[in-house]
């Protein structure tokens, strides 16, 4: 199975700070790779598809980059209800593989 | 309106049996490729297993291979869990997701864009 590695497992920030989430993948995924955001109580939601591709709806503040073994997250100006726990994802080949998220926190 | 509606699921003793259901509406079931997730209390999220829009191909995590089978009846727009041999380590909440692989530049892309609310299954005796 492809194993999927979060970092960093949780982060503080301000209002108006930029955050970067890091995942990194056991073996090359090439771009077949998703950010979701999921807040307490609901399911998640996905920000991010094929590493870089922007979700309809999703503020442009979200960003994703990477290829093949290493991606990013990237959050602009930071919101309050941006407060969540974020995950990665693979869907280069089954078992899709989740991160184990990391958790966000406004300060 | 997409939605997704999870019923089935509930308490079972170690061994048992259960069957999820997915409701779906608002979107032409028949034509996407249908997943379910799971998420332990307090735990990340793990896919389970994944069915393609025609019911023709299935997969499975390990974990849950050879207990649990997906099925779908796109005649009553429903994704199906069936459960057996239910272990401890199965409680958890499970999630239908939709999976609109999306295709471009020669490759398609699977992520899931629509989720249910969640069916709660615990595994206790």
């Amino acid at each position: 199975d492809i194993q999927m590695t979060q970092s960093p497992s949780s982060l503080s920030a301000f209002v108006g700070d930029r955050v970067t989430i890091t995942c990194r993948a056991s073996q090359n995924i090439r771009n077949y790779f998703n950010w979701y955001q999921q807040k307490p109580g609901k399911a998640p939601k996905v920000l991010i598809y094929a590493a870089s591709s922007l979700q309809s709806g999703v503020p442009s503040r979200f960003s994703g980059s990477g290829s093949g073994t290493d991606f990013t997250l990237t959050i602009n100006s930071l919101q309050p209800e941006d407060s969540a726990r974020y995950y990665c994802q693979q869907s280069y080949k089954t078992p899709y593989t989740f991160g184990q998220g990391t958790e966000l926190e406004i300060k | 309106e997409v939605q997704l509606v999870e019923s089935g699921g509930g308490l079972v003793q170690p061994g048992g049996s259960l069957r999820l259901s997915c409701a779906a509406s608002g979107f032409t079931f028949s034509t996407y490729w249908m997943h379910w997730v799971r998420q332990a209390p307090g735990k990340g999220l793990v896919w389970v297993s994944r069915i393609k829009s025609d019911g023709s191909s299935t997969a499975y995590a390990d974990s849950v291979k050879g207990r649990f089978t997906i099925s779908r009846d796109n005649a009553k727009n429903t994704l199906y869990l069936q459960m057996n041999s239910l272990r401890v380590e199965d409680t958890a909440v499970y999630y239908c997701a939709r999976d609109p692989d999306i295709c471009t530049g020669g490759s398609c892309y699977s992520n899931f864009d629509y989720w249910g609310q969640g069916t709660l299954v615990t595994v206790s005796s």
